[in-house]
C-alpha cells in the first residue's frame, strides 16, 4: 500500500538558519509526491510537487525538496528559515496513476524562533 | 479566482441534529474531495468526486455521513444525526483531476463543527 511517513511531529530552527523537514515514502511504482503547508486557522496550500524529471523540486515561498529514489525520501528544504515559516506542513504522495486521491503523513509542525 | 469557498465557517449544533456543509470548488476543476481534520485522527479524506460522480467514498465513517454532487459548482456533506465525535474541521478541495501537470489541490477555508 502506498504511504508516506513524516518521522518528526516537531522541528525547531532559528530564523536564519536552513530547514529540513523529513518526509519518507512507500510506493509501488513511481511516486508522484506532495508538499502542502497549513497556516492556523487556514486550509492547506500547495507548496511543491514532484512527478519526474529534475530531483531538486522548487516550489512557493523559497522552498525546496529533494527527491532521492534510492532512499525513498522527499525532504522539505529552506535555505534561510523566517518566523513567517512556522506552521504545519504536510507530505502526502498519489495512491496510483489512475486516481487523484492523496495520502497524507501526519504532519511536522515547524517552529521558527527569532 | 475565489478558491474554494466553504460554507459555513463554522457551525455549533446539538447531538442529533442533521448539518449539512457546503462547498463551491474553483471553476473549470472536474475532482472534489472532502477531508476532515482533528487533532487525534490528523487529515482523513472523507470521500472523493470526478466529474460529479463520488469515485472513493471508503473513508465514509458511517452511514451518518452523505455526501452529494449534484452539478460541477456545488457539493454537499451531510451528518444526521450528528454526535459529539463529529466535532472537527471539515475541509473541501479541488482539482484538475487526472492531468498530471495541475493535479495539486487546492484546499477551501474550512468548516469548524462543534457538536454538543
Amino acid at each position: 500500500a502506498q504511504s508516506v511517513a513524516q518521522p518528526e511531529d516537531q522541528v525547531n530552527v532559528a530564523e536564519g538558519n536552513p530547514l529540513t523537514v523529513k518526509c519518507t515514502y512507500s510506493v509501488s511504482g513511481n511516486p508522484y509526491l506532495f508538499w502542502y503547508v497549513q497556516y492556523p486557522n487556514r486550509g492547506l496550500q500547495f507548496l511543491l510537487k514532484y512527478i519526474t524529471g529534475d530531483n531538486l523540486v522548487k516550489g512557493s515561498y523559497g522552498f525546496e525538496a529533494e527527491f532521492n529514489k534510492s532512499q525513498t525520501s522527499f525532504h522539505l528544504k529552506k535555505p534561510s528559515a523566517l518566523v513567517s515559516d512556522s506552521a504545519l506542513y504536510f507530505c502526502a504522495v498519489l495512491t496510483s496513476y489512475n486516481t487523484d486521491k492523496l495520502i497524507f503523513g501526519t504532519g511536522t509542525r515547524l517552529q521558527v524562533f527569532p | 479566482d475565489a478558491g474554494v469557498i466553504q460554507s459555513p465557517r463554522h457551525e455549533v449544533t446539538e447531538m442529533g441534529q442533521e448539518v449539512t456543509l457546503r462547498c463551491k470548488p474553483i471553476s473549470g476543476h472536474n475532482s472534489l474531495f472532502w477531508y476532515r481534520q482533528t487533532m487525534m485522527r490528523g487529515l482523513e479524506l472523507l470521500i472523493y468526486f470526478n466529474n460529479n460522480v463520488p469515485i472513493d467514498d471508503s473513508g465514509m465513517p458511517e452511514d451518518r455521513f452523505s455526501a452529494k454532487m449534484p452539478n460541477a459548482s456545488f457539493s454537499t456533506l451531510k451528518i444526521q444525526p450528528s454526535e459529539p465525535r463529529d466535532s472537527a474541521v471539515y475541509f473541501c478541495a479541488s482539482s484538475y483531476g487526472l492531468q498530471r501537470e495541475r493535479n495539486e489541490q487546492f484546499f477551501g477555508p474550512g468548516t469548524r463543527l462543534t457538536v454538543l
